[in-house]
């Protein structure tokens, strides 16, 4: 079964710019696979951030965006705040009824 | 504005089986051309998509669950459901309901804690 990637972690300062990636176990993310984004903090049900691969979700600061970088759907955060601090999912359409949530990336702002 | 409002035990035992309700107020499952969808949490760990009912009641399921996983609609009721067959503590997790098309999954339940455990 594939695997949809995420970094376990990652860091970033204080109005820094990160980029978190979400990628598969064999081949290549493309816009067919509808990759979407959520924001979780504990306790909390996930929020849409990005869908479709670059919509942001209605709300959503422009600072979060998203692309295809390489064979990886990206999620960009610019001027990161302290309330950033939580954790990234992604999400892939893998055809034929079936969606695939990542791992995860736990996002520290220091 | 779109709820969804999850209903079940907090507690299953090890061989029973786990079932939950969600139930849609705001709008209508029926003639809806979105997924009605559970997702789901272990403790301290990622999501994973569970599984996931149009509004017809034509099934989708993680092929890992699949063999254990019912997903139904009760349009009459504006409700759906998940039963999880024998069930051990792996499947200890809050379990969220979602409604959600092929791009986004735009608004989701409170979530449920569910223990397995005797």
């Amino acid at each position: 079964q594939t695997v949809v990637t995420q970094e376990p972690s990652f860091s970033v300062s204080p109005g820094g710019t990160v980029t978190l990636t979400c990628g598969l176990s064999s081949g290549s993310v493309s816009t067919s696979y509808f990759p979407s984004w959520y924001q979780q903090t504990p306790g909390q049900a996930p929020r849409t951030l990005i869908y479709s691969t670059s919509t942001r979700s209605s709300g959503v600061p422009d600072r979060f965006s998203g692309s295809i970088l390489g064979n990886k759907a990206a999620l960009t955060i610019t001027g990161a705040q302290a309330d950033d601090q939580c954790d990234y999912y992604c999400v892939l359409y893998m055809g034929r009824g079936i969606w695939v949530f990542g791992g995860g990336t736990k996002l520290t702002v220091l | 504005q779109l709820q969804l409002q999850q209903s079940g035990p907090g507690l299953v035992k090890p061989s029973d089986t786990l079932s939950l309700t969600c139930t849609v107020s705001g709008g209508s499952i029926s003639n809806s051309p979105y997924f009605w969808g559970w997702i789901r949490q272990p403790p301290g760990r990622g999501l994973e998509w569970v599984g996931s009912v149009s509004d017809s009641g034509s099934p989708n399921y993680s092929p890992s669950l699949k063999s254990r996983l019912t997903i139904s609609v009760d349009t009459s009721k504006n409700q759906f459901s998940l039963r999880l067959s024998s069930v051990t503590a792996a499947d200890t997790a809050v379990y969220y309901c979602a409604r959600h098309d092929y791009r986004d999954f735009d608004y989701w339940g409170q979530g449920t804690l569910v223990t397995v455990s005797s």
